[in-house]
């Protein structure tokens, strides 16, 4: 199997930066993808490809994936930005598509 | 503008077989893109069940293969999942999602609302 890890809890005071990490094993030579979900909502893509944004993410969301870690980067953090982040990556030998367990930003 | 929508029972009894369709509006499974199903458990995170690239490759989840059946009605533009011999720990909330990658899996870009289901006898 393959696991991607993420820590279960990111706090940041607003207009600061916030990051969150995901790792796996040789995670930087895989695609990673990650998700923003508010409660009772539906999870939505903020970047994919390591560091592409869909149309519509704000530019202050922003990627990076190397080594063993996949790093999501907030900037300017403001209150809405309070929700669950999810990483993701497609592992071509297991054949699984992996969502991390989830890290619940929370905007003091 | 692209948008899912599952259907399907709220409520499926023990050791029976959970079935949904997620109806396709705004695009075609002909469009090049990979079609998934996706589940959150309650106060839980997400876990993939599946991925469909229409009429070419399926991969599902170790953990759900053998129960899991994911196919596609091109002419009714649905996705359909199906689920046998479910248990309580079936019951989640379930969303239809289609992969933003063409031809690869690269990440969920547009999702359903969801809809939630309770294993329950």
């Amino acid at each position: 199997s393959y696991e991607l890890t993420q820590p279960p809890s990111v706090s940041v005071s607003p207009g600061e930066t916030a990051t969150i990490t995901c790792s796996g094993h040789d995670l930087g030579a895989k695609f990673a993808c990650w998700y923003q979900q508010k409660p009772g909502q539906s999870p939505v893509l903020l970047i994919y490809e390591d560091n592409k944004r869909p149309s519509g993410i704000p530019d202050r969301f922003s990627g990076s994936n190397s080594g063993n870690t996949a790093t999501l980067t907030i900037r300017g953090t403001q209150a809405m930005d309070e929700a669950d982040y999810y990483c993701q990556t497609w592992d071509a030998y297991t054949g699984l598509y992996v969502f991390g367990a989830g890290t619940k930003v929370t905007v003091l | 503008q692209v948008q899912l929508q599952e259907s399907g029972p709220g409520l499926v009894k023990p050791s029976e077989t959970l079935s949904l369709t997620c109806a396709v509006s705004g695009d075609s499974f002909s469009s090049g893109h990979y079609w998934g199903w996706i589940r959150q458990p309650p106060g839980k995170g997400l876990e993939w069940i599946g991925s469909v690239y229409p009429n070419v490759n399926t991969h599902h989840n170790s953990s759900l293969k053998s129960r899991v059946t994911i196919s596609v009605d091109t002419s009714k533009n649905q996705l359909s999942l199906k689920l046998s011999s479910v248990t309580a720990a079936d019951t989640a909330v379930y969303f239809c999602a289609r992969d933003v990658g063409l031809r690869q899996l690269v990440g969920f870009d547009i999702w359903s609302q969801g809809t939630m289901v309770t294993v329950s006898s």
